[in-house]
């Protein structure tokens, strides 16, 4: 039971474009959403957050969109760069189990100079 | 200002032997997770302790597996007999006390277990 899917395991991209990061959930319990990255041979990183209150968040080049009523969230990064390499996981929590994080299944962004 | 510290990075154990993972969390936090990454998925949660209890282990094998966090020193997550299955990336995090919803979990590298 998959509650957090990223249906697009991997990701190309030119350097200085968009990169584009779905995300879908299922379970409407589902307030706090967040992004991590991830380099290989090292742990996720924290990189963005939302809550359900609202439906965007920004932090310089990041910018992560929050869609309740499709249950869908994304992650833009503008410009990338091919420091951005890397995989991207989504995660949510619930109100009612905020301690407990549920992963999609990663995307692999590759940006390409 | 270290972050989530994890020992040992790389663990070989043989089919039956017990492994023992070691997760020190960000000075002040005390709240502990343990996830389980197979290759090629996400993460899955596996346990929630803080100091001396543990309070959600929803995510753990109900055999094998067992986790603590005691009042002094790190973590520990113990598999018991391991099996090939429990090949895995093991990663550990932490959040602040406050326990507040909004909280972010911070992750230590993770430690990779080989069954062989």
């Amino acid at each position: 039971d998959q509650q957090v899917k990223q249906n697009s395991p991997s990701l190309s991209v030119q350097e200085g474009r968009i990169s584009i990061l779905n995300c879908d959930y299922t379970n409407s319990m589902f307030d706090y959403f967040l992004w991590y990255k991830k380099y290989p041979a090292e742990g996720p990183t924290f990189l963005i957050s939302i809550s359900s209150i609202k439906d965007k968040n920004e932090d310089g080049r990041f910018t992560v969109f929050l869609n309740k009523s499709a249950k869908h969230l994304s992650l833009h990064i503008v410009p990338s760069q091919p420091g951005d390499s890397a995989v991207y996981f989504c995660a949510a929590s619930a109100r009612n189990n905020f301690n407990k994080f549920y992963f999609g299944s990663g995307t692999k962004l590759n940006v390409k100079p | 200002n270290a972050g989530v510290m994890q020992n040992p990075r790389h663990l070989v154990r043989r089919r039956g032997q017990e492994a023992r993972l070691r997760c020190s969390p960000v000075k002040g936090h005390s709240h502990v997770y343990w996830y389980r990454q197979l290759p090629e998925e996400g993460l899955k949660f596996m346990v929630y302790l803080q100091k001396e209890n543990i309070i959600d282990e929803s995510g753990m094998p109900k055999e094998r597996f067992s986790a603590e966090f005691p009042k002094e020193g790190p973590s520990i997550l113990r598999i018991q007999q391991v099996v090939r299955g429990d090949s895995a990336a093991y990663f550990c995090a932490s959040s602040p006390s406050s326990g507040a919803s909004t909280d972010t979990q911070y992750f230590g590298p993770g430690t990779r277990l080989t069954v062989l």
